[in-house]
């Protein structure tokens, strides 16, 4: 069974204080690992894709890293409006493509 | 604007009275999904669709039901719905192949009492 552990749950943060966000999987085979932004009350945003050990992808002040084993979503100088829960979620290649896993996020705040 | 739409956005209701909450997505995406989300538990996958008249399990299908008779169109049917589906559910779709970004809708918010 594929499994996403995100850690830690909620983090605080100072405005321009870098951080990094933690997603670990265990999959038969990756697919591919998704993280999302989800506001409040809204549907998940997709951010990134990633593919394979060594991948990296960047969007303004998100970075995305991806190990055999987790990811990593680094904010650097964050601001107040980066505050969200990102989601992290896998899909295996022995399962269909529309099967996704997804884990319980972490919960950014930034204070001004 | 490419979007999905989900139908109703809140939803009250009693123990045992049959409910559909429509989904709709206006990009010719062939995926499909029905997700929950409960505090502590994060998203989870209740059905999804990889094109018309294909659906599949997700990681919760107990007590929910899907058809894909259209592409554009994903309904969840609660059959008998209990209290404990109480609970903000998600429909998100996707351009088949590996890798494509899921497009979600805003949400639906259902109490059961």
């Amino acid at each position: 069974e594929d499994q996403v552990t995100q850690s830690p749950e909620a983090l605080r943060l100072q405005e321009g204080e870098s951080s990094s966000l933690n997603c670990s999987y265990t999959v038969s085979g990756l697919r591919g690992l998704f993280w999302y932004r989800q506001d409040p009350g809204k549907g998940p945003e997709f951010l990134f894709t990633l593919y394979s050990a060594g991948e990296e992808k960047e969007k303004e002040r998100l970075k995305a890293t991806l190990t055999k084993k987790e990811s990593f979503l680094h904010i650097t100088a964050p601001k107040p409006e980066d505050s969200a829960t990102y989601l992290c979620a896998v899909q295996a290649i022995r399962t269909n493509a529309g099967k996704s896993t997804f884990g319980d996020g972490t919960t950014l705040t930034v204070k001004p | 604007e490419a979007q999905v739409t989900q139908n109703p956005r809140y939803l009250i209701t009693v123990t045992g009275k049959k409910l559909t909450v429509t989904c709709s997505q206006n990009m010719n995406h062939e995926y499909m999904s029905w997700y929950r989300q409960d505090p502590g538990l994060g998203l989870r996958q209740i059905y999804y669709s990889m094109n018309v008249e294909v659906t599949d399990k997700g990681d919760v299908p107990e007590g929910y039901k899907v058809s894909r008779k259209e592409k554009r169109n994903f309904p969840l049917i609660l059959e008998s719905p209990s209290p404990n589906q109480t609970s903000l559910y998600f429909c998100a779709s996707t351009l088949a192949g590996t890798g494509n970004e899921q497009f979600f809708g805003p949400g639906t918010r259902l109490t059961v009492l």
